[in-house]
């Protein structure tokens, strides 16, 4: 069974650096095809995809954050880590981290989804 | 990028009645396509990939179709559970955008 949850401040102040951890279980990000991703949803409003770290260490960023986002693995400890600088009040939102098998045309759906984790940002 | 676009962005259904949900892709995305459902405070749901093929789990009133820009999701007989937002998502590539939702609402 896969399950995968978000962790990290529920707060954060605008200029700083917001680190996210996604601990997950039933799948190995060492097995090849594997995939963890991040995606943010502000409150009422749509999903938008933040990063996305695969197996072989292959990354993919939005191009709107990519020069804010950074996504790192560790394997050992089945998490991955996202990182944002300079944080802003528009960047109040629920991050999830979710899983995923293959890439682009190859795979089949963003299939499991941690429980989200609201992140606020306010002086 | 390929941008997804949701109609409507919301749809009034009597519970037992039959949802069409649409989504237009601004280019051909052939099959590489998802639907996902979200309710209120949880994360969203896979429902559909390959555009037409359920999730593990999924009630077979739950179906999708299309290919290339134009995709549905129709929901057979709707039940007080499907009442939630729709997401549609391409895979095509990079990135795999998601559509604004369509919310489902009881008439």
């Amino acid at each position: 069974q896969i399950t995968l949850k978000e962790s990290g401040p529920t707060l954060v102040k605008p200029t700083q650096t917001l680190t996210l951890t996604c601990t997950f279980s039933g799948f190995s990000l060492s097995t090849s095809g594997e995939g963890v991703g991040w995606i943010r949803q502000p409150p009422g409003k749509a999903l938008d995809w933040l990063a996305l770290i695969y197996w072989d260490d292959d990354k993919y960023y939005s191009p709107s954050l990519k020069n804010r986002v950074t996504i790192t693995k560790d394997t050992s400890k089945n998490q991955v880590v996202l990182t944002m600088t300079n944080m802003d009040p528009v960047d109040t939102a629920t991050y999830y981290c979710l899983h995923m098998v293959g890439k682009a045309t190859v795979t089949k759906g963003m299939d499991y989804w941690g429980q989200g984790t609201l992140v606020t940002v306010s002086s | 990028e390929i941008v997804m676009t949701q109609s409507p962005a919301t749809l009034s259904v009597s519970p037992g009645e039959r949802a069409t949900l649409s989504c237009r892709a601004s280019q051909s995305v052939s099959t590489h396509f998802a639907w996902y459902q979200q309710k209120p405070g949880q994360a969203p749901r896979l429902l559909i990939y390959g555009a037409s093929t359920r999730a593990t789990g999924i009630p077979a009133r739950f179906s999708g179709s299309g290919s290339g820009t134009e995709f549905t999701l129709t929901i057979s007989s709707l039940q007080s559970e499907d009442f939630a937002v729709y997401y549609c998502q391409h895979y095509n590539n990079w990135p795999p955008l998601f559509g604004g939702g369509t919310k489902v609402e009881i008439k």
